[in-house]
């Protein structure tokens, strides 16, 4: 079962913020935050691991809840260059299963000036 | 270093034909999956190979099959194509670094079914 993402669609001014959640109903042992724009394929942003440490840069963090297996995308000061899909993709706790990653539906992030 | 690659780029094949798709992963990473991403289903899993055995399957059927070689290049085939086959295909490579598989995708193959 894919994880579902929320919302499903944001509509931005440059140097908003957003917030893109992720929620399996899966135990979890890694989410993976991607971001893909039209005609290219999904670019890494950064994953976190059960027990590791909420990731980030300036501008762009992530946190993940074990105990909900949910996991959060914190975009700041938004600019257009974040126009895009983001997708979150989980992999499950146990087993030889980490090259495995199961796909939320993607969450449409346009910024507009 | 350079990225991760695949060939063909774009694909046209009739139905029943069969394809192959090939995968060059970043270097000294040893392990690929394979991804299917349509419009209506998302990117959904594939298979993964990892020291040219495949770990991890995904819910396709037999008509989809892959290989991986000692250099850590990937292929996957179709046979016998239908029409929703029509997709992009992606790999993905990892290194990987102790369980952390930070997956980074190539460019994709845009395969299309008449």
């Amino acid at each position: 079962q894919q994880p579902v993402q929320s919302p499903q669609a944001v509509i931005l001014r440059e140097g908003e913020d957003a917030v893109i959640n992720c929620s399996s109903s899966k135990a979890l042992y890694s989410v993976h935050w991607y971001r893909q724009k039209h005609g290219e394929a999904p670019v890494f942003l950064m994953i976190l691991l059960k027990g590791g440490e909420q990731k980030g840069h300036e501008k762009i963090s992530a946190s993940f809840n074990e105990k909900k297996q949910q996991s959060s995308l914190y975009l700041t000061a938004s600019q257009l260059s974040y126009s895009g899909t983001y997708f979150c993709g989980t992999g499950e706790a146990g087993g030889t299963s980490y090259g495995k990653l199961t796909f939320g539906q993607g969450t449409i992030l346009t910024v507009h000036p | 270093k350079a990225g991760v690659t695949q060939t063909p780029r774009y694909l046209i094949k009739t139905r029943g034909q069969q394809v192959t798709l090939s995968c060059s992963p970043i270097s000294g990473h040893r392990s690929v999956s394979w991804y299917q991403q349509t419009p209506g289903q998302g990117l959904q899993f594939l298979f993964e190979y990892f020291s040219e055995t495949q770990r991890n399957k995904g819910n396709f059927p037999g008509r989809f099959s892959g290989r991986q070689f000692s250099n850590s290049r990937s292929e996957m085939n179709v046979s016998t194509l239908e029409l929703g086959d029509s997709a992009l295909y992606l790999c993905a490579s990892s290194l990987p670094r102790d369980t952390s598989y930070e997956q980074y995708f190539g460019p994709g193959t845009r395969l299309t079914v008449t």
